[in-house]
């Protein structure tokens, strides 16, 4: 199993531009996640899909936009990237959104540059 | 509102040293809290997860802890392999979902 993935690895984007990360998970968990992870701010919660076909406001959800296309997958959208964007960004799964066993499995990341 | 606090920041250890590191959580009805292992460029490893105080995990060198206010991990004769950022995370009871409040991370350096 591959667990998380995430596509692409590496982006540099022009303030203004728009892209998508993509995420896919094969561990037929019913949640996902988008994370970003900044210097001294730790993880921090972009937007969340409780389960197919749903998803929901995180932390920090302006400027982004979500879609849950299936069971496995779960992509970010930047509209119109700023520099504030700049960041690595995770996508994680559960089996359950809150119950016992709820642990969080982390993809390898995307590194966003936006200039 | 949930928090988490990691220390020490880093922590330099010899091979062979032990030592532990601390996560402090202020939370409104613990429902877990999780360790993960972050090497350089990488995602986030779950390690453990501990429901309750009293709980412990084992997983080769490490050791997780918990009582009502922090979590300890133990390291025992920690090897270079073993160094890396330790994050500490925690959910709350009556999450709607399950999300994770994370500390800073402790980096943990082990030398030869």
């Amino acid at each position: 199993n591959a667990g998380v993935t995430q596509t692409p690895k590496f982006q540099v984007l022009k303030t203004g531009q728009s892209m998508t990360l993509q995420c896919a998970q094969d561990m037929n968990h019913n949640s996902m996640y988008w994370y970003r992870q900044d210097p001294g701010m730790g993880l921090r919660l972009i937007y969340y899909s409780a389960s197919e076909g749903t998803t929901d406001k995180g932390e920090v959800p302006n400027g982004y936009n979500v879609s849950r296309l299936n069971k496995r997958e779960f992509s970010l959208r930047l509209e119109s990237a700023a520099p504030s964007q700049t960041s690595v960004y995770f996508c994680a799964s559960s089996g359950s959104s809150g119950g016992l066993g709820n642990e969080q499995f982390f993809g390898p990341g995307t590194r966003l540059t936006v200039l | 509102e949930d928090q988490v606090t990691q220390s020490p920041e880093a922590l330099r250890l010899q091979e062979g040293e032990s030592s532990s590191l601390n996560c402090s959580y202020t939370v409104s009805g613990l429902r877990g809290l999780f360790w993960y292992r972050q090497d350089p460029g990488k995602g986030p490893e779950f390690l453990f997860t501990l429901y309750s105080a009293g709980e412990e995990k084992e997983k080769e060198r490490l050791k997780a802890t918990l009582t009502k206010k922090e979590s300890f991990l133990h390291i025992t004769a920690p090897k270079p392999e073993d160094s890396a950022t330790y994050l500490c995370a925690v959910q709350a009871r009556g999450t709607s979902y399950g999300k994770l409040t994370f500390g800073q991370g402790t980096i943990l350096t082990v030398h030869p």
